[in-house]
């Protein structure tokens, strides 16, 4: 069965250090979205791409970066970790189509002290 | 811009009650809705979309939601809960001028279903 998997599902790193978090989807899909959730907010855009070479901000992505090498693969980039950014990540995928249902993966927990 | 609004955080509801979780939305445009429900732990699971057409929706678990375009809503309901519903449910927007897909959620709200 195709799926979209987050890793490592917990992550705990120090103020100022480089963190990558990654997300990998086997439904061929196009597109591909990460989020933070934060209570209170809801789940937050922080990056999106609509294929492969094709990356664009989204509503929180100071601090963040993504690269799309192929169609599977979106990994999430904290250059220099902030406590601010202790939070919950979920990546999600969804097909070509703005009508598709996006499937989002099992969330990566990353503590920043 | 879209903004999603979900009017309560929290909803204690008693097994086999009726409930209604509300959400409103602001658009200048036509906009697609969804509604996703997260478990304890994990990601997100769709419940229903509107994209057209008759404006009750059902979904899976028994859920429904009708589109009110006059009132900028999309309520999701449940006539009987159970225990096992117990969760979170998110309320979404997507549509242009936003950017095809990008969804755009409300703060969530809380269902506790009580015995």
């Amino acid at each position: 069965d195709a799926e979209i998997t987050q890793s490592p599902r917990h992550k705990i790193t120090e103020t100022g250090r480089q963190v990558t978090l990654a997300c990998h989807q086997t439904w061929n899909h196009n597109n591909m979205f990460w989020y933070r959730q934060d209570l209170g907010h809801g789940l937050r855009l922080i990056h999106y791409s609509y294929g492969v070479q094709d990356t664009n901000k989204g509503e929180v992505s100071d601090g963040y970066s993504v690269s799309r090498s192929n169609t599977e693969d979106l990994p999430l980039t904290l250059e220099s970790a902030a406590s601010s950014q202790t939070s919950v990540y979920f990546c999600a995928s969804s097909a070509q189509d703005s009508t598709d249902t996006q499937y989002f993966g099992p969330g990566t927990r990353l503590t920043v002290l | 811009a879209q903004s999603v609004t979900q009017l309560d955080s929290q909803v204690p509801v008693f097994e086999e009650a009726p409930v209604e979780l509300r959400c409103n939305y602001s658009s200048s445009v036509s906009v697609y809705l969804f509604w996703y429900v997260q478990y304890p732990n994990q990601g997100l699971q769709l419940l229903l979309k509107y994209l057209s057409g008759s404006t009750l929706v059902k979904g899976i678990n028994g859920f429904e939601a009708e589109f009110n375009k006059s009132q900028t809503s999309f309520h999701l309901r449940k006539p009987s809960v159970h225990i096992s519903d117990t969760a979170e449910y998110f309320c979404a927007v997507s549509g242009f001028p936003g950017g095809y897909n990008k969804l755009i959620f409300g703060a969530g709200t809380r269902l506790a279903v009580h015995p």
